[in-house]
């Protein structure tokens, strides 16, 4: 079935720090991307998704690009802050009627002052 | 607008005991969701509603689970008997009828620990 890989965790980095989270998918056809993050006691939220190929999803200075070549969809950050201590989930949205969504294992991001 | 709201926030049984949790999406959304997520891994979904109608549960343990949304607004998840290995974190989330922006919102979660 269609499903999400993430790279590993716990990632740690120190503040300003660049951040590259990886994200591939396998998919039938071209699913919509997202990437959900979940912060210390609350619950996951949207912080960014993308719905066709080369489409860029961007929220709060992270960025992914949709790339339908390398079946990808990482997130970046150019300089992480210690409030963007989180996990971080990918997740795809399947082609097909409803819209449940598949999520990865989830990466740990901490960062240090 | 308020989110959406789970209860209780934490549970501890003992195996072969019942347990239901309780959640309440935010008003005006038709599609509802239950995930599972076991420690240190992604949500998994469990059942999925359109109003009070059944989209897809192909991932829900029916010998074990059953979940209802009556009225096409709160629903109701329940297990009985737990097991161990349902100790996780249960995800209720929420999205406007035919939204296509595959946003969901989700509520705090409970989290179930089953001994």
């Amino acid at each position: 079935g269609d499903s999400v890989t993430q790279m590993e965790g716990p990632v740690t980095l120190s503040e300003e720090a660049f951040l590259t989270i990886n994200c591939t998918y396998t998919a039938t056809g071209y699913p919509s991307l997202f990437w959900y993050v979940q912060y210390p006691g609350e619950g996951l939220q949207l912080l960014l998704k993308a719905t066709k190929a080369d489409d860029k999803g961007s929220n709060k200075g992270f960025e992914a690009t949709y790339r339908k070549e390398t079946t990808s969809f990482h997130l970046e950050k150019g300089s992480v802050q210690v409030s963007d201590s989180a996990v971080y989930f990918c997740a795809l949205r399947p082609l097909g009627p409803g819209y449940a969504l598949n999520f990865g294992k989830g990466t740990s991001l901490l960062v240090t002052p | 607008e308020a989110g959406v709201a789970q209860s209780p926030r934490y549970k501890i049984i003992e195996k072969r005991q019942s347990v239901a949790f309780w959640c309440n999406p935010i008003s005006g959304h038709a599609t509802l969701y239950w995930y599972q997520q076991i420690l240190g891994q992604g949500p998994k979904l469990l059942i999925q509603f359109q109003n009070n109608g059944v989209v897809d549960d192909s991932q829900l343990p029916k010998d074990r689970f059953s979940a209802e949304r009556l009225k096409g607004v709160d629903s109701t998840l329940k297990i009985q008997p737990a097991k161990l290995e349902d100790s996780a974190v249960y995800l209720c989330a929420s999205a406007p009828g035919g939204s296509n922006t595959g946003e969901l919102f989700f509520g705090e979660g409970s989290r179930l620990t089953v001994l």
